[in-house]
């Protein structure tokens, strides 16, 4: 069964500094992995996606996320955070047979300036 | 470039009525997916299409009915409404072609059950 788990409820950093934002994920056979965001009263973003390839996916907005198979991880990065940053960020995880997703519980981003 | 159609975008209705939510998908798209998102918590796969036909079926109860139509649109019907089913209802599409792992989410219709 695909699983994606995202440990922290809440991440605060202040402005201009790196972010990370944990994902670890348990799927059988390859995975496809997604980040989405989402601002309050709005609909999910897309972020960016593995599929296959480079381990370090570059997406929307800066975000970069690294996957890391021995690991397990796909965590999200940004180098140097925004205050329009701030919102709600979900990993998710494809089911391979029925294209549906799996999402995590959540990472609540508090950009600080 | 388009995206999602989801409507209405709120939706206010009181305990035991029932409620329509409908998806306009991406054209050329085939594929479309519900989610429920409750207060603080993360999305969940309710069902999904394939061509008019149900292809998938998560958490969706028994009170809440959904189909897919020859125009690809789709519609989530839900009765006997209760407090609990006040959420977030996400629509996404896709295709089943080469770049079927990439779903595209609708803005979502907020409902409230009061």
């Amino acid at each position: 069964a695909q699983s994606v788990a995202q440990p922290e409820d809440q991440v605060n950093v202040a402005e201009g500094n790196p972010l990370t934002v944990k994902c670890t994920y348990s799927v059988s056979g390859n995975p496809y992995l997604f980040w989405y965001v989402q601002y309050p009263n709005r609909g999910l973003q897309f972020l960016l996606k593995y599929i296959t390839g480079d381990n370090l996916v570059k997406g929307s907005y800066g975000f970069e996320a690294e996957f890391n198979k021995s690991q397990t991880s796909f965590h999200l990065k940004k180098p140097s955070a925004l205050v329009s940053d701030s919102a709600l960020y979900f990993c998710a995880v494809r089911d391979n047979n029925f294209n549906k997703f799996y999402f995590g519980s959540g990472t609540k981003l508090n950009v600080k300036p | 470039a388009a995206g999602v159609i989801q409507s209405p975008r709120h939706l206010i209705k009181e305990k035991r009525e029932t409620a329509t939510l409908k998806c306009y998908p991406i054209p050329r798209h085939d594929t479309v997916y519900w989610y429920q998102q409750g207060p603080g918590q993360d999305p969940q796969f309710l069902i999904s299409f394939y061509e008019k036909m149900q292809s998938d079926k998560g958490s969706i109860p028994d009170r809440f009915s959904a189909q897919q139509f020859s125009d690809y649109h789709s519609e989530l019907n839900m009765s006997s409404l209760e407090l609990g089913d006040s959420a977030l209802y996400f629509c996404a599409s896709g295709t089943s072609g080469a770049r079927s792992y990439e779903q595209y989410f609708g803005p979502g219709t907020r409902l409230t059950v009061t």
